[in-house]
């Protein structure tokens, strides 16, 4: 079956630093895809990226990078010079190929401190 | 904004009530997925229908039912309404198929008195 652990509930950071959120998955396919969503104060899920499995390179949009690797089944997603604008709760997911269903981790709640 | 529509923004209704929440997918989406984010089950995938047929079932309760129409909205309609129902109702569509990310409406907030 498949799952998603995202051990930190909370975390604060003072704007301007760097955070890394952690994530990670089980599953028993060998073809899966990896996702983070944000969802700000205002509740709506915002996309932010999608990988799959036969793809490890690293990947950097703006302030924003991910870091997958499936030697330790992780997806960790790191914010560099926080903002603000950053504090939502942030959510990993996972779906396994013949089954479209999103699996979610329980979210990081991030607080980005003026 | 994803392009995903859900109405109405919030709902308050009393216990053994019915309710129908709409979903309106992207244009050119064929797929559409119904999630219940609480506090105590998190998010959790309901159920999938693909242009008009089901094709995926999750945690759904018996007293929730859900289809989609020819022009490929959704509807989820909930019954006999307990406490335990009240939750952020979200809406997600996509082309269809695992290689295509999911984008989600803004959500119902139920809430049952």
């Amino acid at each position: 079956a498949q799952k998603v652990t995202q051990a930190q509930t909370e975390i604060s950071v003072v704007e301007k630093e760097d955070v890394t959120l952690d994530c990670v998955y089980e599953t028993r396919d060998t073809t899966y895809y990896l996702f983070w969503y944000k969802q700000p104060p205002s509740g709506e899920l915002v996309f932010l990226i999608r990988r799959n499995s036969f793809d490890e390179q690293n990947e950097i949009s703006g302030r924003y990078s991910w870091n997958f690797q499936k030697s330790t089944s992780s997806f960790n997603f790191t914010i560099t010079a926080s903002q603000v604008v950053d504090s939502a709760v942030y959510f990993c997911a996972l779906s396994e190929l013949g089954n479209e269903k999103l699996t979610f981790g329980t979210g990081t709640r991030l607080t980005i401190i003026p | 904004d994803s392009g995903v529509t859900q109405t109405p923004k919030h709902l308050i209704t009393a216990t053994g009530q019915r309710v129908t929440l709409r979903c309106s997918p992207r244009s050119g989406d064929l797929s559409v997925y119904w999630y219940q984010q609480s506090l105590d089950q998190g998010l959790q995938f309901l159920i999938q229908y693909y242009n008009g047929e089901e094709r995926a079932k999750g945690n759904i309760l018996e007293r929730f039912s859900a289809q989609q129409f020819p022009d490929l909205h959704s509807e989820l309609n909930l019954s006999s309404l307990e406490l335990g129902d009240s939750a952020l109702y979200f809406c997600a569509s996509s082309l269809g198929g695992i290689t295509y990310e999911q984008y989600f409406g803004p959500g119902t907030r139920l809430t049952v008195t």
